[in-house]
């Protein structure tokens, strides 16, 4: 089955400063990318849908000046969450759907998901 | 808005007992309705999935649900559970190919010797 990778999987910052994961179609190529959040407990969240080479569309609610979304190419979203606070602190996962012959296959491939603590 | 419910927070089985988890979703077509599993700090794992056809799909790990269009549920079962499949449970619905998903609240299944 197609696979998505996630890097860093796990990253511990201080406050204020920036953290970048990436999240990559490995056997794929992927136009469309989906972030989600989840915070302990909790079911997940869409943050916002990256789109390659165009700008990503945010959820209510979510700062996209905050939460920087890029995908340059077509295996590769990064999120960056910019400016961190610990209420930041996360689970943050990352899904791509396979796009074949102009149709979207049914079944989305999620990263396994980069752990992000803000002290 | 779609929406996806999922009753219950926390089931308790017997290891070996029968399982039946609920979701409902809210959607005025027929969504594509999907099943995941996520162990502790561990990412998502798809069980089984629903677009069309048969009502009754089988999964992976034994696990199987079925669609009732009339009741807009989307259950997932499993005749005798192990005590690996103590986990998170999701239940998630998309309105079409390639959209994001909606997820329920999850459900907690702990598993009993």
């Amino acid at each position: 089955g197609a696979v998505v990778s996630q890097h860093p999987s796990w990253v511990i910052c201080k406050s204020g400063t920036s953290v970048k994961i990436e999240c990559r179609s490995l056997d794929f190529q992927a136009t469309t990318m989906f972030w989600y959040r989840q915070f302990p407990k909790q079911s997940l969240m869409l943050m916002a849908t990256s789109n390659e080479g165009s700008k990503a569309t945010y959820e209510q609610g979510v700062e996209k000046d905050k939460f920087l979304i890029n995908h340059a190419s077509l295996t590769l979203s990064t999120l960056t969450v910019t400016s961190a606070h610990p209420e930041d602190s996360s689970f943050y996962i990352c899904s791509a759907s396979i796009l074949a012959g102009g149709l979207f296959q049914e079944t989305q491939y999620f990263g396994p998901g980069t752990r992000l603590l803000v002290l | 808005a779609q929406s996806v419910t999922q009753p219950d927070i926390h089931i308790t089985v017997s290891e070996g007992a029968s399982l039946e988890l609920r979701c409902n979703y809210s959607y005025g077509a027929t969504p594509y309705l999907f099943w995941y599993v996520q162990s502790p700090g561990q990412g998502l794992q798809l069980l089984l999935k629903y677009f069309s056809g048969d009502t009754l799909v089988q999964g992976i790990k034994g696990f199987e649900a079925e669609f009732k269009r009339s009741q807009s549920s989307f259950n997932l079962r499993k005749p005798s559970v192990h005590w690996s499949d103590a986990a998170e449970y999701f239940c998630a619905v998309a309105n079409q190919a390639g959209t994001a998903l909606i997820f329920g609240k999850g459900t907690t299944l702990s598993v009993s010797s």
